[in-house]
Parts: C-alpha cells; sequence; structure tokens
C-alpha cells in the first residue's frame, strides 16, 4: 500500500517566518502534486512536479522532488497571514491518474 | 472554464436514508473522480470515470456506494442506507491532462 508521510501535521508561526514543510513515502511516485485547501472548499492545485531532483518556484513558494522520486518538500519564504491553510502532497503512480494523498499540513500565519 | 461544480455543498441526512450527491465537470474533461474527506486527514479515493466507463472503484466503495456519468458529462454518487460513518466531505475533481486535478468545492455529508 502506498502512503505518503506529511510533516508537520500543524505548524504556527509569526508573518514573515520561513516554513518548510516535507512529504515523505517509501514508494515512487510518476509525479508528485501540491494542494492548498481552505476551509469548506476543495483543494487547489499550487505545482506538480515530475522529475527526480526537479525543483519549482511560484513567487514565495518553492517544491523540491527528491532525486528517487519519494520524497517532496515545499519551502514558503517569508509567509503572510494570505498563506494559512492545510497544504497537501499528493503522489500519482499509474496511468489511472488517481492520487495517494498525505494527511495534510495545517499552517497557521499570525500578523 | 468554469470550473467544477458540486451540488449540494451540505446535507444533513438521517441514518438509513438513501442521499444523491451531483458534479458536474469543466466541459472539455474526460476524466472524473470522486474522493472522500474526513476530519483532519486528507480525500481518499473512490473512483473515477473515463467519459461514460467506471474505470475502478476503491474498496472503499461498498456495496451501499454507487456511481454513474451517464453520457460522459455530469456524474452521481449515491449512498444507500447512509450510516454515521459516511458522514465526510464527498469531492469530485476532473482533469484533461496529467498535470493536475481541478476540484470542486464538494459536498459536506452529516449522517445524524
Amino acid at each position: 500500500t502506498q502512503l505518503l508521510e506529511q510533516s508537520p501535521q500543524f505548524l504556527s508561526i509569526q508573518e514573515g517566518e520561513n516554513l518548510t514543510v516535507y512529504c515523505n513515502s517509501s514508494s515512487v511516485f510518476s509525479s508528485l502534486q501540491w494542494y492548498r485547501q481552505e476551509p469548506g472548499e476543495g483543494p487547489v492545485l499550487l505545482v506538480t512536479v515530475v522529475t527526480g531532483g526537479e525543483v519549482k518556484k511560484l513567487k514565495r513558494l518553492t517544491f523540491q522532488f527528491g532525486d528517487a522520486r519519494k520524497d517532496s518538500s515545499l519551502h514558503i519564504t517569508a509567509a503572510q497571514p494570505g498563506d494559512t491553510g492545510l497544504y497537501l502532497c499528493a503522489g500519482g503512480s499509474d496511468s489511472s491518474y488517481k492520487l495517494i494523498f498525505g494527511s495534510g499540513t495545517r499552517l497557521l500565519v499570525r500578523p | 472554464d468554469t470550473g467544477v461544480s458540486q451540488d449540494p455543498r451540505h446535507k444533513i441526512t438521517k441514518r438509513g436514508q438513501n442521499v444523491t450527491f451531483r458534479c458536474d465537470p469543466i466541459s472539455e474533461h474526460n476524466r472524473l473522480y470522486w474522493y472522500r474527506q474526513t476530519l483532519g486527514q486528507g480525500p481518499e479515493f473512490l473512483t473515477y470515470f473515463q467519459n461514460e466507463a467506471q474505470l475502478e472503484k476503491s474498496r472503499l466503495l461498498s456495496d451501499r456506494f454507487s456511481a454513474e456519468r451517464p453520457k460522459g458529462s455530469f456524474s452521481t454518487l449515491e449512498i444507500q442506507r447512509t450510516e454515521q460513518g459516511d458522514s465526510a466531505m464527498y469531492l469530485c475533481a476532473s482533469i484533461r491532462l496529467i498535470n493536475g486535478y481541478t476540484f470542486g468545492s464538494g459536498t459536506r455529508l452529516t449522517v445524524v
């Protein structure tokens, strides 16, 4: 059974601080996606990474896919209150494109 | 691109009743997925369609659950004889390319 473990489960930081969220598995994934979810809403796609070692930047967010395609990280620089939300990583591994989701990291950025 | 629409947004039902949810995907997306998300967890895969064909069902989808996608457009998810353990957010998503899903806002089901 493929599993994705996210850490930390909860993070409360002050505005302006940096943070990193980790997503780890013992399984290899063909792609890894990161989503952000607001309360009562569906997840919104932030990024997809498909190549081992790939790094993608989206403004203050930096995403990295591990060389072995088993792990990923999300780094946020100078966090803002608008970054508050649930961050989910999700791995895809076959032609069905169904996703295995981690349990999420709940981020609170205090003004 | 009008996004993925789900209806209703919220549903409260008594245990033992049947409920049906609807999902309208993005029109040019040929694949449609259903996921279930319980409090404090990430979404779990239930089933998916390519056009009107249901190609895979999770073991989570007991015989009380049935999903359809007639004519390859909208989809419905029905739960018969609801149980309290069915309380969750039911999410629908559609894709055209490999690069990521577009999720709807979900239907939150509460079984009392």
